[in-house]
């Protein structure tokens, strides 16, 4: 069956520092994967997707890099920021399948200051 | 623009008993999903409706059921409630024929004594 997991439970970065998520999927028919952000109290927000056809995508001080030869896709936050402390998803989506996103566990990221 | 909204945002119950969540989307999305989030794990997918229908839902029991309106707006059903249903019940929306991205709301947290 399909799944998204996480290698890591928490993650402490140091304030400035870079941070890399990691997360693996055993689905190799998904082609559609989104990072989340959950800070305490709050839904999931979107930060940044990407589709099976690129290995990297960069959005603002956040880069998605997918390896679909070993199923496996990081978030990499840049010059890290108090603010980032949340938890963080990713998730995986099949074209058609749209309705049923399969999200994994969830990495915490503490950013000590 | 207004974000989703949920209500109540904390609930009570007691074993045995029956409870609804309520889920108003995005203004001008008509996907509504509902998620499970058991303390410490990740989401889990309950139930999709979209344009009114139900088109999908999870590994869950008919005990969880639900119902999208004209306007979009959609409830969650649980009925004769175990204590393992306590934990934060998320709503998301999306805009059909758009991104898959999905847009959640900060959940209603549900506790079963």
């Amino acid at each position: 069956g399909e799944s998204v997991g996480l290698h890591l439970p928490t993650l402490s970065v140091q304030e400035g520092d870079n941070s890399i998520i990691n997360c693996a999927y055993s689905n190799s028919a998904s082609d559609y994967f989104i990072w989340y952000k959950q800070e305490s109290g709050k839904g999931p927000q979107f930060i940044i997707d990407i589709r099976s056809n690129m290995d990297k995508r960069q959005g603002q001080r956040v880069t998605v890099l997918l390896n679909k030869t070993v199923k496996h896709l990081s978030l990499q936050i840049a010059a890290t920021q108090p603010g980032d402390s949340a938890v963080y998803f990713c998730a995986e989506n099949i074209s058609g399948g749209y309705q049923k996103v399969t999200f994994g566990t969830g990495t915490k990221l503490q950013v000590i200051p | 623009e207004a974000g989703v909204t949920q209500s109540p945002t904390h609930l009570i119950k007691t074993r045995g008993q029956q409870v609804t969540l309520r889920c108003s989307p995005i203004s001008g999305h008509t996907s509504v999903y509902w998620y499970q989030q058991a303390l410490g794990l990740g989401l889990q997918f309950l139930l999709w409706y979209d344009e009114g229908e139900e088109r999908n839902r999870g590994n869950f029991p008919p005990r969880f059921s639900g119902r999208q309106f004209p306007n979009y707006s959609s409830e969650l059903n649980v009925n004769a409630l175990e204590l393992e249903d306590s934990a934060l019940y998320l709503c998301a929306s999306r805009r059909k024929a758009s991104s898959y991205e999905q847009y959640f709301g900060p959940g209603t947290r549900l506790t079963v004594t």
